[in-house]
């Protein structure tokens, strides 16, 4: 069974731009959350989805966004790139949002925001 | 809110010795914990997970974790290390209301000298 895949791996930005990172979950898994990864702050929670909604979203400016499509793939956009949204963005499945539903991540989104 | 707090950014080993990772949770509830690895530029691998169906929790690759509530600990361990052991660790808590939302301690790197 294939995992979690994300695309692209890397990405290098400018600042001011826009992004859209992009997740497939394992078959048959329809949660999907998303996480951000810096040196500084670790790994911290962005949002959640399932069934196509948010069900839960972290402490992160309006700027950063995103959706979940009918096949359960899912989809990040950061909008107005700063500097310090250089970071490893992870996404992560899980076969539904109960506690305990253990969850499985793919190698991430390098962005590079110069 | 749930918070971990993990002992020691940095802990070295040599190889066939024991591994011992700290990790003390903050909850206001029965927590549900969590052990993930990370090799480098790779995202999360569930390690093992608490869900208060046993105390002594056995996980992947000869790692265990002891859930000790008058502790407020979770600690990590293996009997005998392995070079390809050397990685980040992290210690998460579920929040109560959506297992896909964790809260992670701030990693600690291990490195197995030979």
């Amino acid at each position: 069974k294939a995992g979690v895949t994300q695309t692209p791996r890397y990405l290098i930005k400018t600042r001011g731009q826009q992004v859209t990172l992009s997740c497939s979950p394992i078959s048959g898994h329809r949660s999907v959350s998303w996480y951000q990864q810096t040196p500084g702050q670790g790994l911290q929670f962005l949002f959640e989805y399932f069934s196509e909604t948010q069900r839960n979203k972290g402490n992160f400016p309006g700027r950063f966004s995103g959706r979940q499509f009918s096949n359960s793939r899912s989809e990040m956009n950061v909008s107005t790139l700063e500097l310090g949204d250089s970071a490893l963005y992870l996404c992560a499945s899980s076969l539904a949002p109960e506690v305990a539903s253990p969850l499985h991540f793919g190698n991430g989104t390098r962005l590079t925001v110069t | 809110a749930q918070s971990v707090t993990q002992l020691g950014s940095h802990v070295s080993v040599s190889e066939g010795a024991l591994v011992l990772l700290r990790c003390n949770y903050s909850s206001s509830v029965p927590p549900y914990l969590f052990w993930y690895v990370q090799y480098p530029n790779q995202g999360l691998q569930l390690l093992l997970k608490y869900t208060s169906a046993a105390t002594l929790v056995k996980g992947i690759n000869g790692f265990e974790a002891e859930f000790k509530k008058s502790e407020t600990s979770f600690h990590l361990t293996k009997p005998s290390a392995h070079m390809s052991d050397a990685a980040e660790y992290f210690c998460a808590v579920s929040e109560e209301t959506s297992g896909s939302r964790l809260t992670f301690g701030e990693g600690t790197q291990l490195t197995v000298n030979p």
